[in-house]
């Protein structure tokens, strides 16, 4: 059964801790993706990945990074940095780099910062 | 800079009603337009997509969108929505500009259907 994985769903952290978030996918699809969902403000992406050991900041990247070691993982580190982390974070995949290939999501994760 | 508007924030709909719901996109060049929906509790899934042929797209449980390039416009409609549509529904569009391989995203319309 493919698809898209994201761990915890709930998570709840400390201010001035950072936090991994995890997504991994069988999908076997080459470009990865993290975003932030605020209510009113829609999607946001943080960072993406088209291929392993790359990836690129999107718009909101400022106190998160991101790793892709492995075609099949890219976890999500939310820094002591990031102002305001406590959001819906959605990971993303997507077959190939066509831009007509639509994006695949996970369940999501809702961190917490307490 | 390209940018996605979806005019409705908030709709609420009895059974049996008729939705449309608007987006708009800012990009002269060539497009890729996609809707999706998110249920409750449930993830974000594709609806519907367009990027080329007939402009008039169909998609998942009788939702439809129709591009249309003078008005840089892809409309959801559905001739009669039922409870379960109730959802947040949200527009997105890619271009072949350069190197982006990025979905520009609208904010979201969050449909509300009444029993």
């Amino acid at each position: 059964d493919g698809g898209i994985t994201q761990s915890p769903k709930y998570l709840f952290r400390k201010e001035g801790q950072n936090v991994t978030l995890s997504c991994e996918q069988n999908l076997n699809h080459d470009a990865m993706y993290w975003y932030r969902q605020d209510p009113g403000q829609g999607l946001r992406l943080i960072y993406y990945s088209q291929i392993v050991n790359d990836f690129q900041k999107g718009d909101i990247a400022e106190g998160y990074s991101v790793s892709r070691e492995k075609k099949e993982s890219f976890p999500l580190t939310v820094t002591s940095a990031q102002k305001n982390p406590t959001a819906f974070y959605l990971c993303a995949s997507r077959r190939g780099l066509a831009e007509n290939n639509e994006q695949f999501f996970g369940p999501g994760t809702r961190l917490t910062v307490l | 800079a390209q940018s996605v508007s979806q005019h409705n924030h908030h709709v609420i709909l009895s059974e049996a009603a008729s939705l449309e719901l608007g987006c708009n996109y800012s990009y002269g060049g060539t497009v890729n337009l996609f809707w999706y929906v998110q249920y409750p509790g449930q993830h974000l899934q594709l609806l519907l997509k367009y990027f080329s042929g007939d402009p008039l797209v169909k998609g998942i449980k009788g939702f439809e969108a129709e591009f249309i390039k003078s008005k840089f416009s892809f409309n959801l409609r559905k001739p009669s929505v039922q409870w379960s549509d109730t959802a947040e529904y949200f527009c997105a569009v890619t271009t072949n500009a350069g190197n982006n391989r990025k979905l520009i995203w609208g904010l979201g319309t969050s449909l509300a259907v009444n029993p």
